[in-house]
């Protein structure tokens, strides 16, 4: 079965400093690649998305994602972290010709300090 | 317009109570889901319904029974509730791979 590691249940980084959260997943064949993010008592909400094509994918509020199948990665990154980065962020795969199944990653806990 | 409703937001009951939790999708979607979420904010996936046929069902509890009245309906009953299903469900609806649109979750709290 499809799975993917998240590395680092909290991650600290100071306002402006680089973000970068670290997805792998396990599979010979790439899935569909996904991360999303959960802010306190919310829903969670799709930051970007891999299928294929370019292997740089740009999300929204400024996130950015590589995929690299040499690595089995798809780490997530913003250049300049801000105080409202702060939430729950969840890597996820549904794996190529599955029942559309999203199965998660155990999700880093983003701290931003001032 | 909400994309996916859920209701109620929070749900407290006592043990051994009957509860559902109802699911709505305005999206068209053709494919509806409920996930659960634990105290340490890990997901999975329990149900999936494509068009009102159960396509995934995860080991899940019986007491756990998802029902599709139409394809913008996924309701979930919960028979004879424990302290330890108490989580945050998340109803989701999806029409291809491209990603799932999630509701807000409803915080169910056994006591």
């Amino acid at each position: 079965a499809q799975s993917v590691t998240q590395l680092g249940s909290h991650v600290s980084v100071s306002e402006g400093a680089l973000v970068l959260l670290r997805c792998n997943y396990s599979s010979s064949v790439p899935p569909y690649l996904f991360w999303y993010v959960q802010y306190p008592n919310q829903g969670l909400q799709l930051l970007l998305k891999y299928t294929t094509g370019a292997t740089l994918v740009k999300g929204i509020n400024g996130f950015e994602a590589e995929f690299k199948k040499s690595e089995t990665s798809f780490h997530l990154t913003k250049p300049s972290a801000h105080m409202s980065d702060a939430a729950e962020y969840f890597c996820a795969v549904i794996s190529r010709g599955s029942a559309r199944q999203l199965t998660f990653g155990s999700g880093t806990q983003l701290t931003v300090l001032p | 317009d909400t994309a996916v409703s859920q209701t109620p937001k929070y749900l407290v009951t006592q043990m051994g109570n009957d509860k559902s939790i109802k699911c709505e999708q305005n999206l068209g979607h053709d494919t509806m889901y409920w996930y659960k979420q634990d105290s340490k904010k890990f997901l999975k996936i329990m149900f999936s319904y494509n068009n009102k046929e159960l396509i995934i069902n995860e080991t899940v509890p019986n007491r756990f029974s998802p029902k599709s009245p139409d394809k913008a309906h996924l309701n979930l009953h919960i028979n004879s509730l424990e302290l330890g299903d108490s989580a945050v469900y998340f109803c989701a609806s999806s029409q291809d791979i491209y990603g799932y649109t999630f509701g807000s979750g409803t915080r169910l709290t056994v006591v």
